[in-house]
């Protein structure tokens, strides 16, 4: 059964503006992460926030975790049309497995 | 580096065939997994190993079996394809996880159709 789910399912924006997307996940967690998909590629790890964490930045990219209302939320600032790609927040509870949700679609529109 | 390779690329199968997906990483990780990725349910695990020789089942193990001869290869076995195998399927491999090491390494897929 998938952990976590992302929403929306399709996101479309215009290049520069913020794009956030957002993952809830049933169990306790001691890691989330969110990674890239671009299309017919493989998975690319983007950033990780551990359960004691609330907030984590790399790049244009801002991750939170609420653990008391297990969610999470991935913003991506000023858009480019290359980030283009599904993106999908993955929950580990463990030190190697990690459960993936259905992802979501974002067009960035030029 | 080369990362994760998978090989093929992309298989027709007809059903009742069998073949074998080879899954090869240069990195020297302890950990490696196979997925299927289907339109709308996202990635589910199969089958994962963690290290040589050791193996385990995963969300959907039905229908496939695995090997973890060699610490750099893990190889995805389909017995006797059906038409639910049709799908893109994926290798990942991670370290032994320590500090934020706990990412996984993605090959580029291989796209299998059975009819």
């Amino acid at each position: 059964s998938q952990q976590g789910e992302e929403d929306p399912q399709a996101l479309s924006i215009q290049e520069g503006e913020n794009a956030t997307m957002n993952c809830s996940y049933k169990t306790s967690i001691n890691n989330l992460q969110w990674y890239r998909q671009n299309s017919g590629r493989g998975l690319v790890h983007l950033i990780l926030i551990r359960s004691n964490e609330r907030e984590k930045h790399s790049g244009r990219l801002r991750v939170t975790l609420d653990t008391s209302k297990k969610s999470s939320s991935l913003l991506i600032t000023a858009s480019r049309a290359a980030d283009t790609a599904s993106y999908f927040c993955a929950t580990g509870a463990g030190s190697y497995q990690l459960t993936f949700g259905k992802g979501t679609k974002l067009s960035v529109i030029p | 580096n080369a990362g994760v390779t998978q090989t093929p690329k992309f298989r027709v199968l007809k059903t009742g065939q069998s073949m074998t997906l080879l899954c090869a990483q240069d990195m020297n990780h302890e950990y490696m997994y196979w997925y299927r990725q289907d339109p709308g349910m996202g990635l589910r695990l199969i089958h994962y190993s963690v290290g040589e020789g050791t193996t385990a089942k995963g969300e959907v193990p039905d229908g496939y079996n695995v090997s973890r001869l060699k610490k750099q290869n893990f190889l995805l076995g389909l017995e006797s394809a059906a038409p639910s195998q049709t799908s893109v399927y994926f290798c990942a491999s991670s370290p032994r996880a320590s500090g934020d090491r706990y990412e996984q390494y993605f090959g580029p897929g291989t796209r299998l159709t059975v009819t």
